[in-house]
């Protein structure tokens, strides 16, 4: 069964230092979304993607955070500047055509420490 | 208001017992409804879409009620493989899911 794969699986970085987790859809898969989860708390929508520009964004997604699909198989989140509350795990996903109504596919993960 | 609430459990049932649980959901203009598991520290994983007919997928029954906005989730015959977080995720046909904080479910033996 095809799946959506995410590298690093963990990423340490300093404070202050850019991040970028890499992510790759399901291929027939047309739109892509990031979520993070903080230790213990629910999963939280960051954005959205589809035809090549953004769909949705959360009031997490502020001017730190953008997403990028640098060809057509790579998904990317950066974070310009880490802070230690960026510490999480973040999940990449995909769902296919039709509509953004379908079941979302979650990668495995990339586990974030901010130090 | 929460956009989707969950009871947390921990919901500890023997082998075999059967676990029923539910969540509601606060925007009435939400299209799609999933549950979704989630085992400690692992990515969701889509268990089952939710229709409003109601539908079934081997020990798993799943319903729909738009009328009082909440959508349940039943497990028959539990086997120690269903101990996770069972998620509540409800799609408003904007793009973004929004997740429940989760069920936690432990089948003990």
């Amino acid at each position: 069964e095809p799946e959506v794969t995410q590298t690093p699986s963990h990423q340490v970085t300093q404070m202050g230092q850019e991040v970028i987790l890499r992510c790759v859809p399901i291929s027939n898969h047309l739109y892509f979304y990031w979520y993070r989860q903080i230790l213990g708390q629910k999963v939280e929508f960051l954005v959205s993607f589809y035809n090549n520009e953004i769909s949705e964004k959360s009031e997490i997604f502020d001017d730190q955070f953008s997403v990028e699909r640098p060809d057509g198989s790579n998904f990317t989140l950066k974070i310009r500047s880490t802070k230690l509350e960026d510490s999480a795990m973040y999940f990449c996903a995909s769902s296919p055509p039709p509509d953004g109504n379908q079941p979302q596919h979650f990668g495995d993960g990339t586990r974030l420490s901010i130090l | 208001r929460k956009e989707v609430e969950q009871d947390p459990g921990p919901f500890n049932v023997p082998e075999g017992a059967t676990v029923a649980f539910n969540c509601t959901y606060s925007n009435s203009a939400s299209q799609s409804f999933f549950w979704y598991r989630q085992d400690c520290r692992k990515e969701p994983k889509l268990l089952m879409s939710v229709y409003s007919s109601g539908n079934e997928d081997g020990r798993f029954t799943a319903q729909l009620n738009r009328a009082s906005q909440y959508i349940s989730l039943l497990i028959r015959d539990s086997k120690l493989s269903d101990s996770a977080t069972y998620l509540c995720v409800v799609n408003r046909n904007d793009y973004k899911l929004s997740f429940g904080a989760g069920t936690t479910v432990t089948v003990r033996a």
